[in-house]
């Protein structure tokens, strides 16, 4: 139980275009969801919190205007990279809380987005 | 948040068991001690997690320092699909239930 499933698993992208990455509770309700980026050879780094009906918490030095979170229901968020550059290139995880694990955390299998 | 320290690299041979420490000498009384791992191009998977007392699941063990200022994960039997890096993290209950990752240790299992 507890599956978060994320979509597309890599996607390649003209610069200057947008990606939307998906991110689904499979089998529960996701009142909050996690996005994070990982460079290679590096650790995830948190993005932006997602609540369900809310606007997203960003982090410090993330621009919001770039990437666009919404999480219009409690079994999807979604990630928008808008107008994509090469620096944009990286992997994207998204997560959720698992539900009677105090605060315990299931993980989407990431999107590899590279930008040429 | 309070910091872990984990090695950078750990070497295991297949079918040995492996003990993974972790440092977290700030620990508040509210933390919990959390640890996931992450395979090659894959997002992290939930391992186990703690607060005083030491943690058994099908994955792993948890042992927890009576200090609590450090821990260890233990994988009984290292098996080659073990290889990852393995994160410990601390979660405060006051932090809006984020997680910080540091930088992991990464497991190498010989065959």
């Amino acid at each position: 139980g507890a599956v978060v499933s994320q979509h597309p698993s890599w996607v390649i992208c003209k610069s200057g275009t947008s990606v939307k990455i998906e991110c689904r509770s499979l089998d529960f309700q996701a009142t909050t969801m996690f996005w994070y980026r990982q460079f290679p050879k590096q650790s995830l780094m948190l993005m932006a919190t997602s609540n369900e009906g809310s606007k997203a918490t960003y982090e410090q030095g993330v621009e919001k205007d770039k990437f666009l979170i919404n999480h219009a229901s409690l079994t999807l968020s979604t990630l928008t990279v808008t107008s994509a550059h090469p620096e944009d290139s990286s992997f994207y995880i998204c997560s959720a809380s698992i539900p009677g694990i105090l605060y315990g955390y299931t993980f989407g299998s990431g999107t590899r987005l590279t930008v040429v | 948040d309070a910091k872990t320290t984990q090695p950078n690299s750990m070497e295991s041979n297949e079918e040995e068991p492996v003990h993974l420490p972790c440092n977290h000498s700030t620990i508040s009384g509210t933390d919990y001690i959390h640890w996931y791992r992450q395979l090659p191009s894959q997002g992290p998977e939930y391992v186990i997690h703690g607060l005083t007392s030491n943690v058994n699941n099908r994955m792993a063990s948890l042992a927890i320092a009576e200090d609590r200022k450090s821990s260890t994960l233990i994988l009984h039997r290292a098996t080659l699909r073990d290889a990852a890096v393995y994160y410990c993290i601390l979660n405060k209950e006051t932090s809006g239930s984020r997680l910080t990752f540091g930088e992991g240790t990464q497991l190498t299992v010989n065959p």
